[in-house]
Parts: C-alpha cells; structure tokens; sequence
C-alpha cells in the first residue's frame, strides 16, 4: 500500500529563506507524486507533479521538488519565501487504483 | 472552463439531521472523489466513484455515509443522523479518467458543523 510522510507539520522560515518542505513516500510500484496548495478556507491547488519524465520538477509560484529514488523522498523546494507563500503544503502518491493518498500536511509560517 | 463546484460552502445542521453535500466535477471529467479533512490530520479518503458506479469505497465510514454519483446531475455525500464527530471540511475532485496518475481538481470545500 502506498503511504506518504511529511515531516514537521509547523515549518517557519525568514522571508527571503530557502523553504524545504520534506516528504518521504512508500510505494511498491513506481509513483507519481504531487505537492497541493491549501490556503485558509480554500480547496486544494496542484503545485506540481512527478510523472518519471524527469527528476527535478518545476512547479508554479517558484516552487520545485526533486524525486530521489533512493531516498524514497520528494522534498519541496523554494529558493526565497514570501510573505504569500503561507500556505498549508500536502504532499501525495497516486495509487496504481488511481487514489491519491495524501500526508498530513505541512503548514509553512513565513517570518518577517 | 468552470472549476469543481461544490455547495453548500458551509452548512449546519443539529445532531441527528441529516447533511448532504453536492458536487458538480469540471467539465469532460467523469471520476468524482471526496475526502474529509480534520484539523492536523490532513485529507482522509473517502470515496471514488465514477457515473453511477462507485469505484472504492473504502474510506466511508460503515454507518450513515452514503456516496452517489448519477447519472445525471452532481455527486452527493449523504451523511444521515449527523453526530458533532461529523464536522469537517468536506472536498470533492475530480479527474478526466481511471489512468494512474491522473492529477484530480479540487472544490473549493464543504465545511460541516454540527452543533
């Protein structure tokens, strides 16, 4: 069965900081993975997804994650925070029955 | 192209009534999905299902919850004899197909109270 980890459900970083969000997965066929978005009292908004035709995905709004195989991880990335960027971070595996589990979620505080 | 609609954005309802919430997909998608979500416990699976057909129901609870899916019209989520455990933020998507890795489209949520 598939499963994802995210570790830390508070991150707060400076504005301006490199923002790393980390997520581990558990799979037993090859995945596809995918950060969302969440904002207060809103749906969920695809940042990115891994699809296994390249390694380091780039997403919207500056965000990137890099799929390691070896580390089982997908770790989210962002070179400089911005005050916008205070979000709640959901990282997901798809299923081969085509369901999408997802973490527990990350909410990102951006530090003045 | 509209997005997932759902509604009612918010409802309220007493113990013991019941709640049912709605979901039209975007257009051309013909898979349905809905997930509860509970302060710092992230999105739990509920239910997939595709035009009158559910597909895994695994994470419906046994009892009161009941997904549909006609049709035609919108998906709902019926919870009958609704207890205060019930309240939640509520989210449907939706994707093209049944092809792994398809990326779903999310509602911008129901949120339950029950008082």
């Amino acid at each position: 069965a598939q499963s994802v980890t995210q570790l830390g459900s508070h991150v707060s970083v400076s504005e301006g900081a490199l923002v790393l969000l980390r997520c581990n997965y558990s799979s037993s066929v090859p995945p596809y993975l995918f950060w969302y978005v969440q904002y207060p009292n809103q749906g969920l908004q695809l940042l990115l997804k891994y699809t296994s035709a390249a390694t380091l995905v780039k997403g919207i709004n500056g965000f990137e994650a890099e799929f390691k195989k070896s580390e089982t991880s997908f770790h989210l990335t962002k070179p400089s925070a911005h005050m916008s960027d205070a979000a709640e971070y959901f990282c997901a595996v798809s299923a081969r029955d085509d369901k999408i589990i997802f973490g527990k979620g990350t909410r990102l505080h951006i530090l003045p | 192209n509209a997005g997932v609609m759902q509604n009612p954005r918010h409802l309220v309802r007493r113990r013991g009534q019941e709640a049912r919430l709605r979901c039209s997909p975007m257009k051309g998608h013909s898979h349905v999905y809905w997930y509860r979500q509970l302060p710092e416990e992230g999105l739990k699976f509920m239910v997939y299902l595709q035009k009158e057909n559910i597909i895994d129901e695994s994470g419906m609870p046994k009892e009161r919850f009941s997904a549909e899916f006609p049709k035609e019209g919108p998906s709902i989520l019926r919870i009958q004899q609704v207890v205060r455990g019930d309240s939640a933020a509520y989210f449907c998507a939706s994707s093209p197909g049944q092809l792994f890795g398809n990326t779903i489209y999310f509602g911008e949520g129901s949120w339950l109270t029950v008082v």
